[in-house]
């Protein structure tokens, strides 16, 4: 069982807005950068979000991140058939000496 | 272009050893850390670990402290993770990943993964 909560699942039809969250603690979200990743099956992870809410070149903007307190939250406006993927959330954890840790991952679905 | 080129897919006997590599292009490989995550068959993302080629300073998540040895080749851009001894539980896909080290779980390149099968 992962320290940082997704949803399982989420779906929107194209077009509209969803927001995953991810839940954690005072020693990983709520101290920490936050991170967000898109994995298509059979591909590497690639990273749309970091430090919270910045994107890497090349993500669009209708792809935001939030975080407030202890949780994290990833955005996506304007779905599209191609953002049918699995998202995962990652953070540095000052527990146990350190370590990332990553959410379990969310199934996006696009109606 | 940056690129992290992960050797192939490998099959292996519970007991035997393991290294496979990730090869870097399109950046000073010195300047960047490189991060280690498996992703078990149908699971998530666990991160192992990261090296900083420039020192090969390590640092290890406690799940994998021990179990996996973290190095890098400078002169040929190459990061390896080596398995002394492999368990049927290490079958899995890993990535390699290239981080600034500012941010611990943010990493801004993938290589494509190196799958691995461990069983009798």
């Amino acid at each position: 069982q992962s320290e940082l909560t997704q949803p399982p699942s989420a779906s929107g039809a194209p077009g509209q807005r969803v927001t995953i969250s991810c839940s954690g603690s005072n020693s990983n979200v709520g101290s920490n950068f936050v991170n967000w990743y898109r994995q298509v099956p059979g591909t590497a992870p690639q990273l749309l979000i970091y430090n919270n809410n910045q994107r890497p070149s090349g993500v669009p903007d209708r792809i935001s991140g939030s975080k407030s307190g202890t949780s994290a939250y990833l955005a996506i406006n304007g779905l599209k058939s191609e953002d049918e993927a699995s998202y995962f959330c990652s953070v540095w954890d000052d527990s146990l000496n350190g370590r990332v840790v990553f959410g379990g991952g969310t199934r996006l679905t696009v109606l | 272009e940056v690129q992290l080129v992960q050797s192939g897919a490998e099959v292996k006997k519970p007991g035997e050893s393991l290294k496979i590599s990730c090869q870097a292009f399109g950046y000073s490989f010195r300047s960047y850390w490189i991060g280690w995550v498996r992703q078990m068959p149908g699971k998530g993302l666990e991160w192992m670990g990261v090296i900083y080629p420039g020192d090969s300073g390590t640092r290890f998540s406690p799940l994998f402290q021990g179990h996996v040895t973290l190095s890098v080749d400078k002169s040929t851009g190459t990061a390896y993770m080596q398995w002394n001894s492999l368990k049927a539980s290490d079958s899995a896909i890993y990535f390699c990943a290239r981080g600034d080290g500012n941010n611990w779980g943010s990493y801004d390149y993938w290589g494509q993964g190196s799958p691995v099968t461990v069983s009798s």
